[in-house]
């Protein structure tokens, strides 16, 4: 079956602009998480929506923001770039909410590669 | 704090030796273990995972990790490296107490030919 979808690749954008990535989970997937990912910062969350609701948040401004639609698909937006928000955005998906009894762990996608200049 | 760190942020092996990755999580209940890697320009793949069953788990590719409660520790390891294992790798938990899951900061594998 697909894998996790994310679109697009690659992003150049300049300060100032907004910008929205799209992930398309596995198919009957309905937990969708992003995170991002810098040499510097490593690998961090920034949200997790489930059933169309934002379930978790990490600790990023209010620039990011997201959606998730009723066919599990999700959105991430991105305003007012700065130039640290370049980084590998990654998504992932997983057939249910984040639990510590979660068996199935995530499945991720190749990434949303972002840069501001 | 609930942190997951890995000890080291290179490892350099030759091909046919063993891989050792180390991993420590911060002391909790049942805590669920994942270990993941990435290839470059690639996301995230899952190698294995820990849930509270056998304390030794078999991931794909050769590769598995114990579970360690005693030493709060979740170290990856394969027999014998391979040139295709040149990655970076990341220890994941995720603690009873918290629904999000948490990142270890990655090693990165080398494998000398």
């Amino acid at each position: 079956k697909a894998g996790v979808t994310q679109t697009p690749r690659y992003l150049i954008k300049t300060r100032g602009q907004q910008v929205t990535l799209s992930c398309s989970p596995i198919s009957g997937h309905r937990s969708v998480s992003w995170y991002q990912q810098t040499p510097g910062q490593g690998l961090q969350f920034l949200f997790e929506y489930f059933s169309e609701t934002q379930r978790n948040k990490g600790n990023f401004p209010g620039r990011f923001s997201g959606r998730q639609f009723s066919n599990s698909r999700s959105e991430m937006n991105v305003s007012t770039l700065e130039l640290g928000d370049s980084a590998l955005y990654l998504c992932a998906s997983s057939l249910e909410l984040s639990r510590p009894s979660a068996v199935h762990g995530y499945t991720f996608g190749s990434g949303t590669r972002l840069t501001v200049v | 704090a609930q942190s997951v760190t890995q000890l080291d942020s290179h490892v350099s092996v030759s091909e046919g030796t063993p891989v050792l990755l180390r991993c420590n999580y911060s002391s909790s209940y049942s805590p669920s273990l994942f270990w993941y890697v990435q290839h470059p320009n690639k996301g995230l793949q899952l190698l294995l995972k820990y849930t509270s069953a056998a304390t030794l788990v078999k991931g794909i590719n050769g590769f598995e990790a114990e579970f360690k409660k005693s030493e709060t520790s979740f170290h990856l390891t394969k027999p014998s490296a391979h040139m295709s294992d040149a990655a970076e790798y990341f220890c994941v938990v995720q603690y009873s107490s918290a629904s999000k899951i948490i990142f270890g900061s990655g090693t990165r594998l080398s494998i000398r030919p």
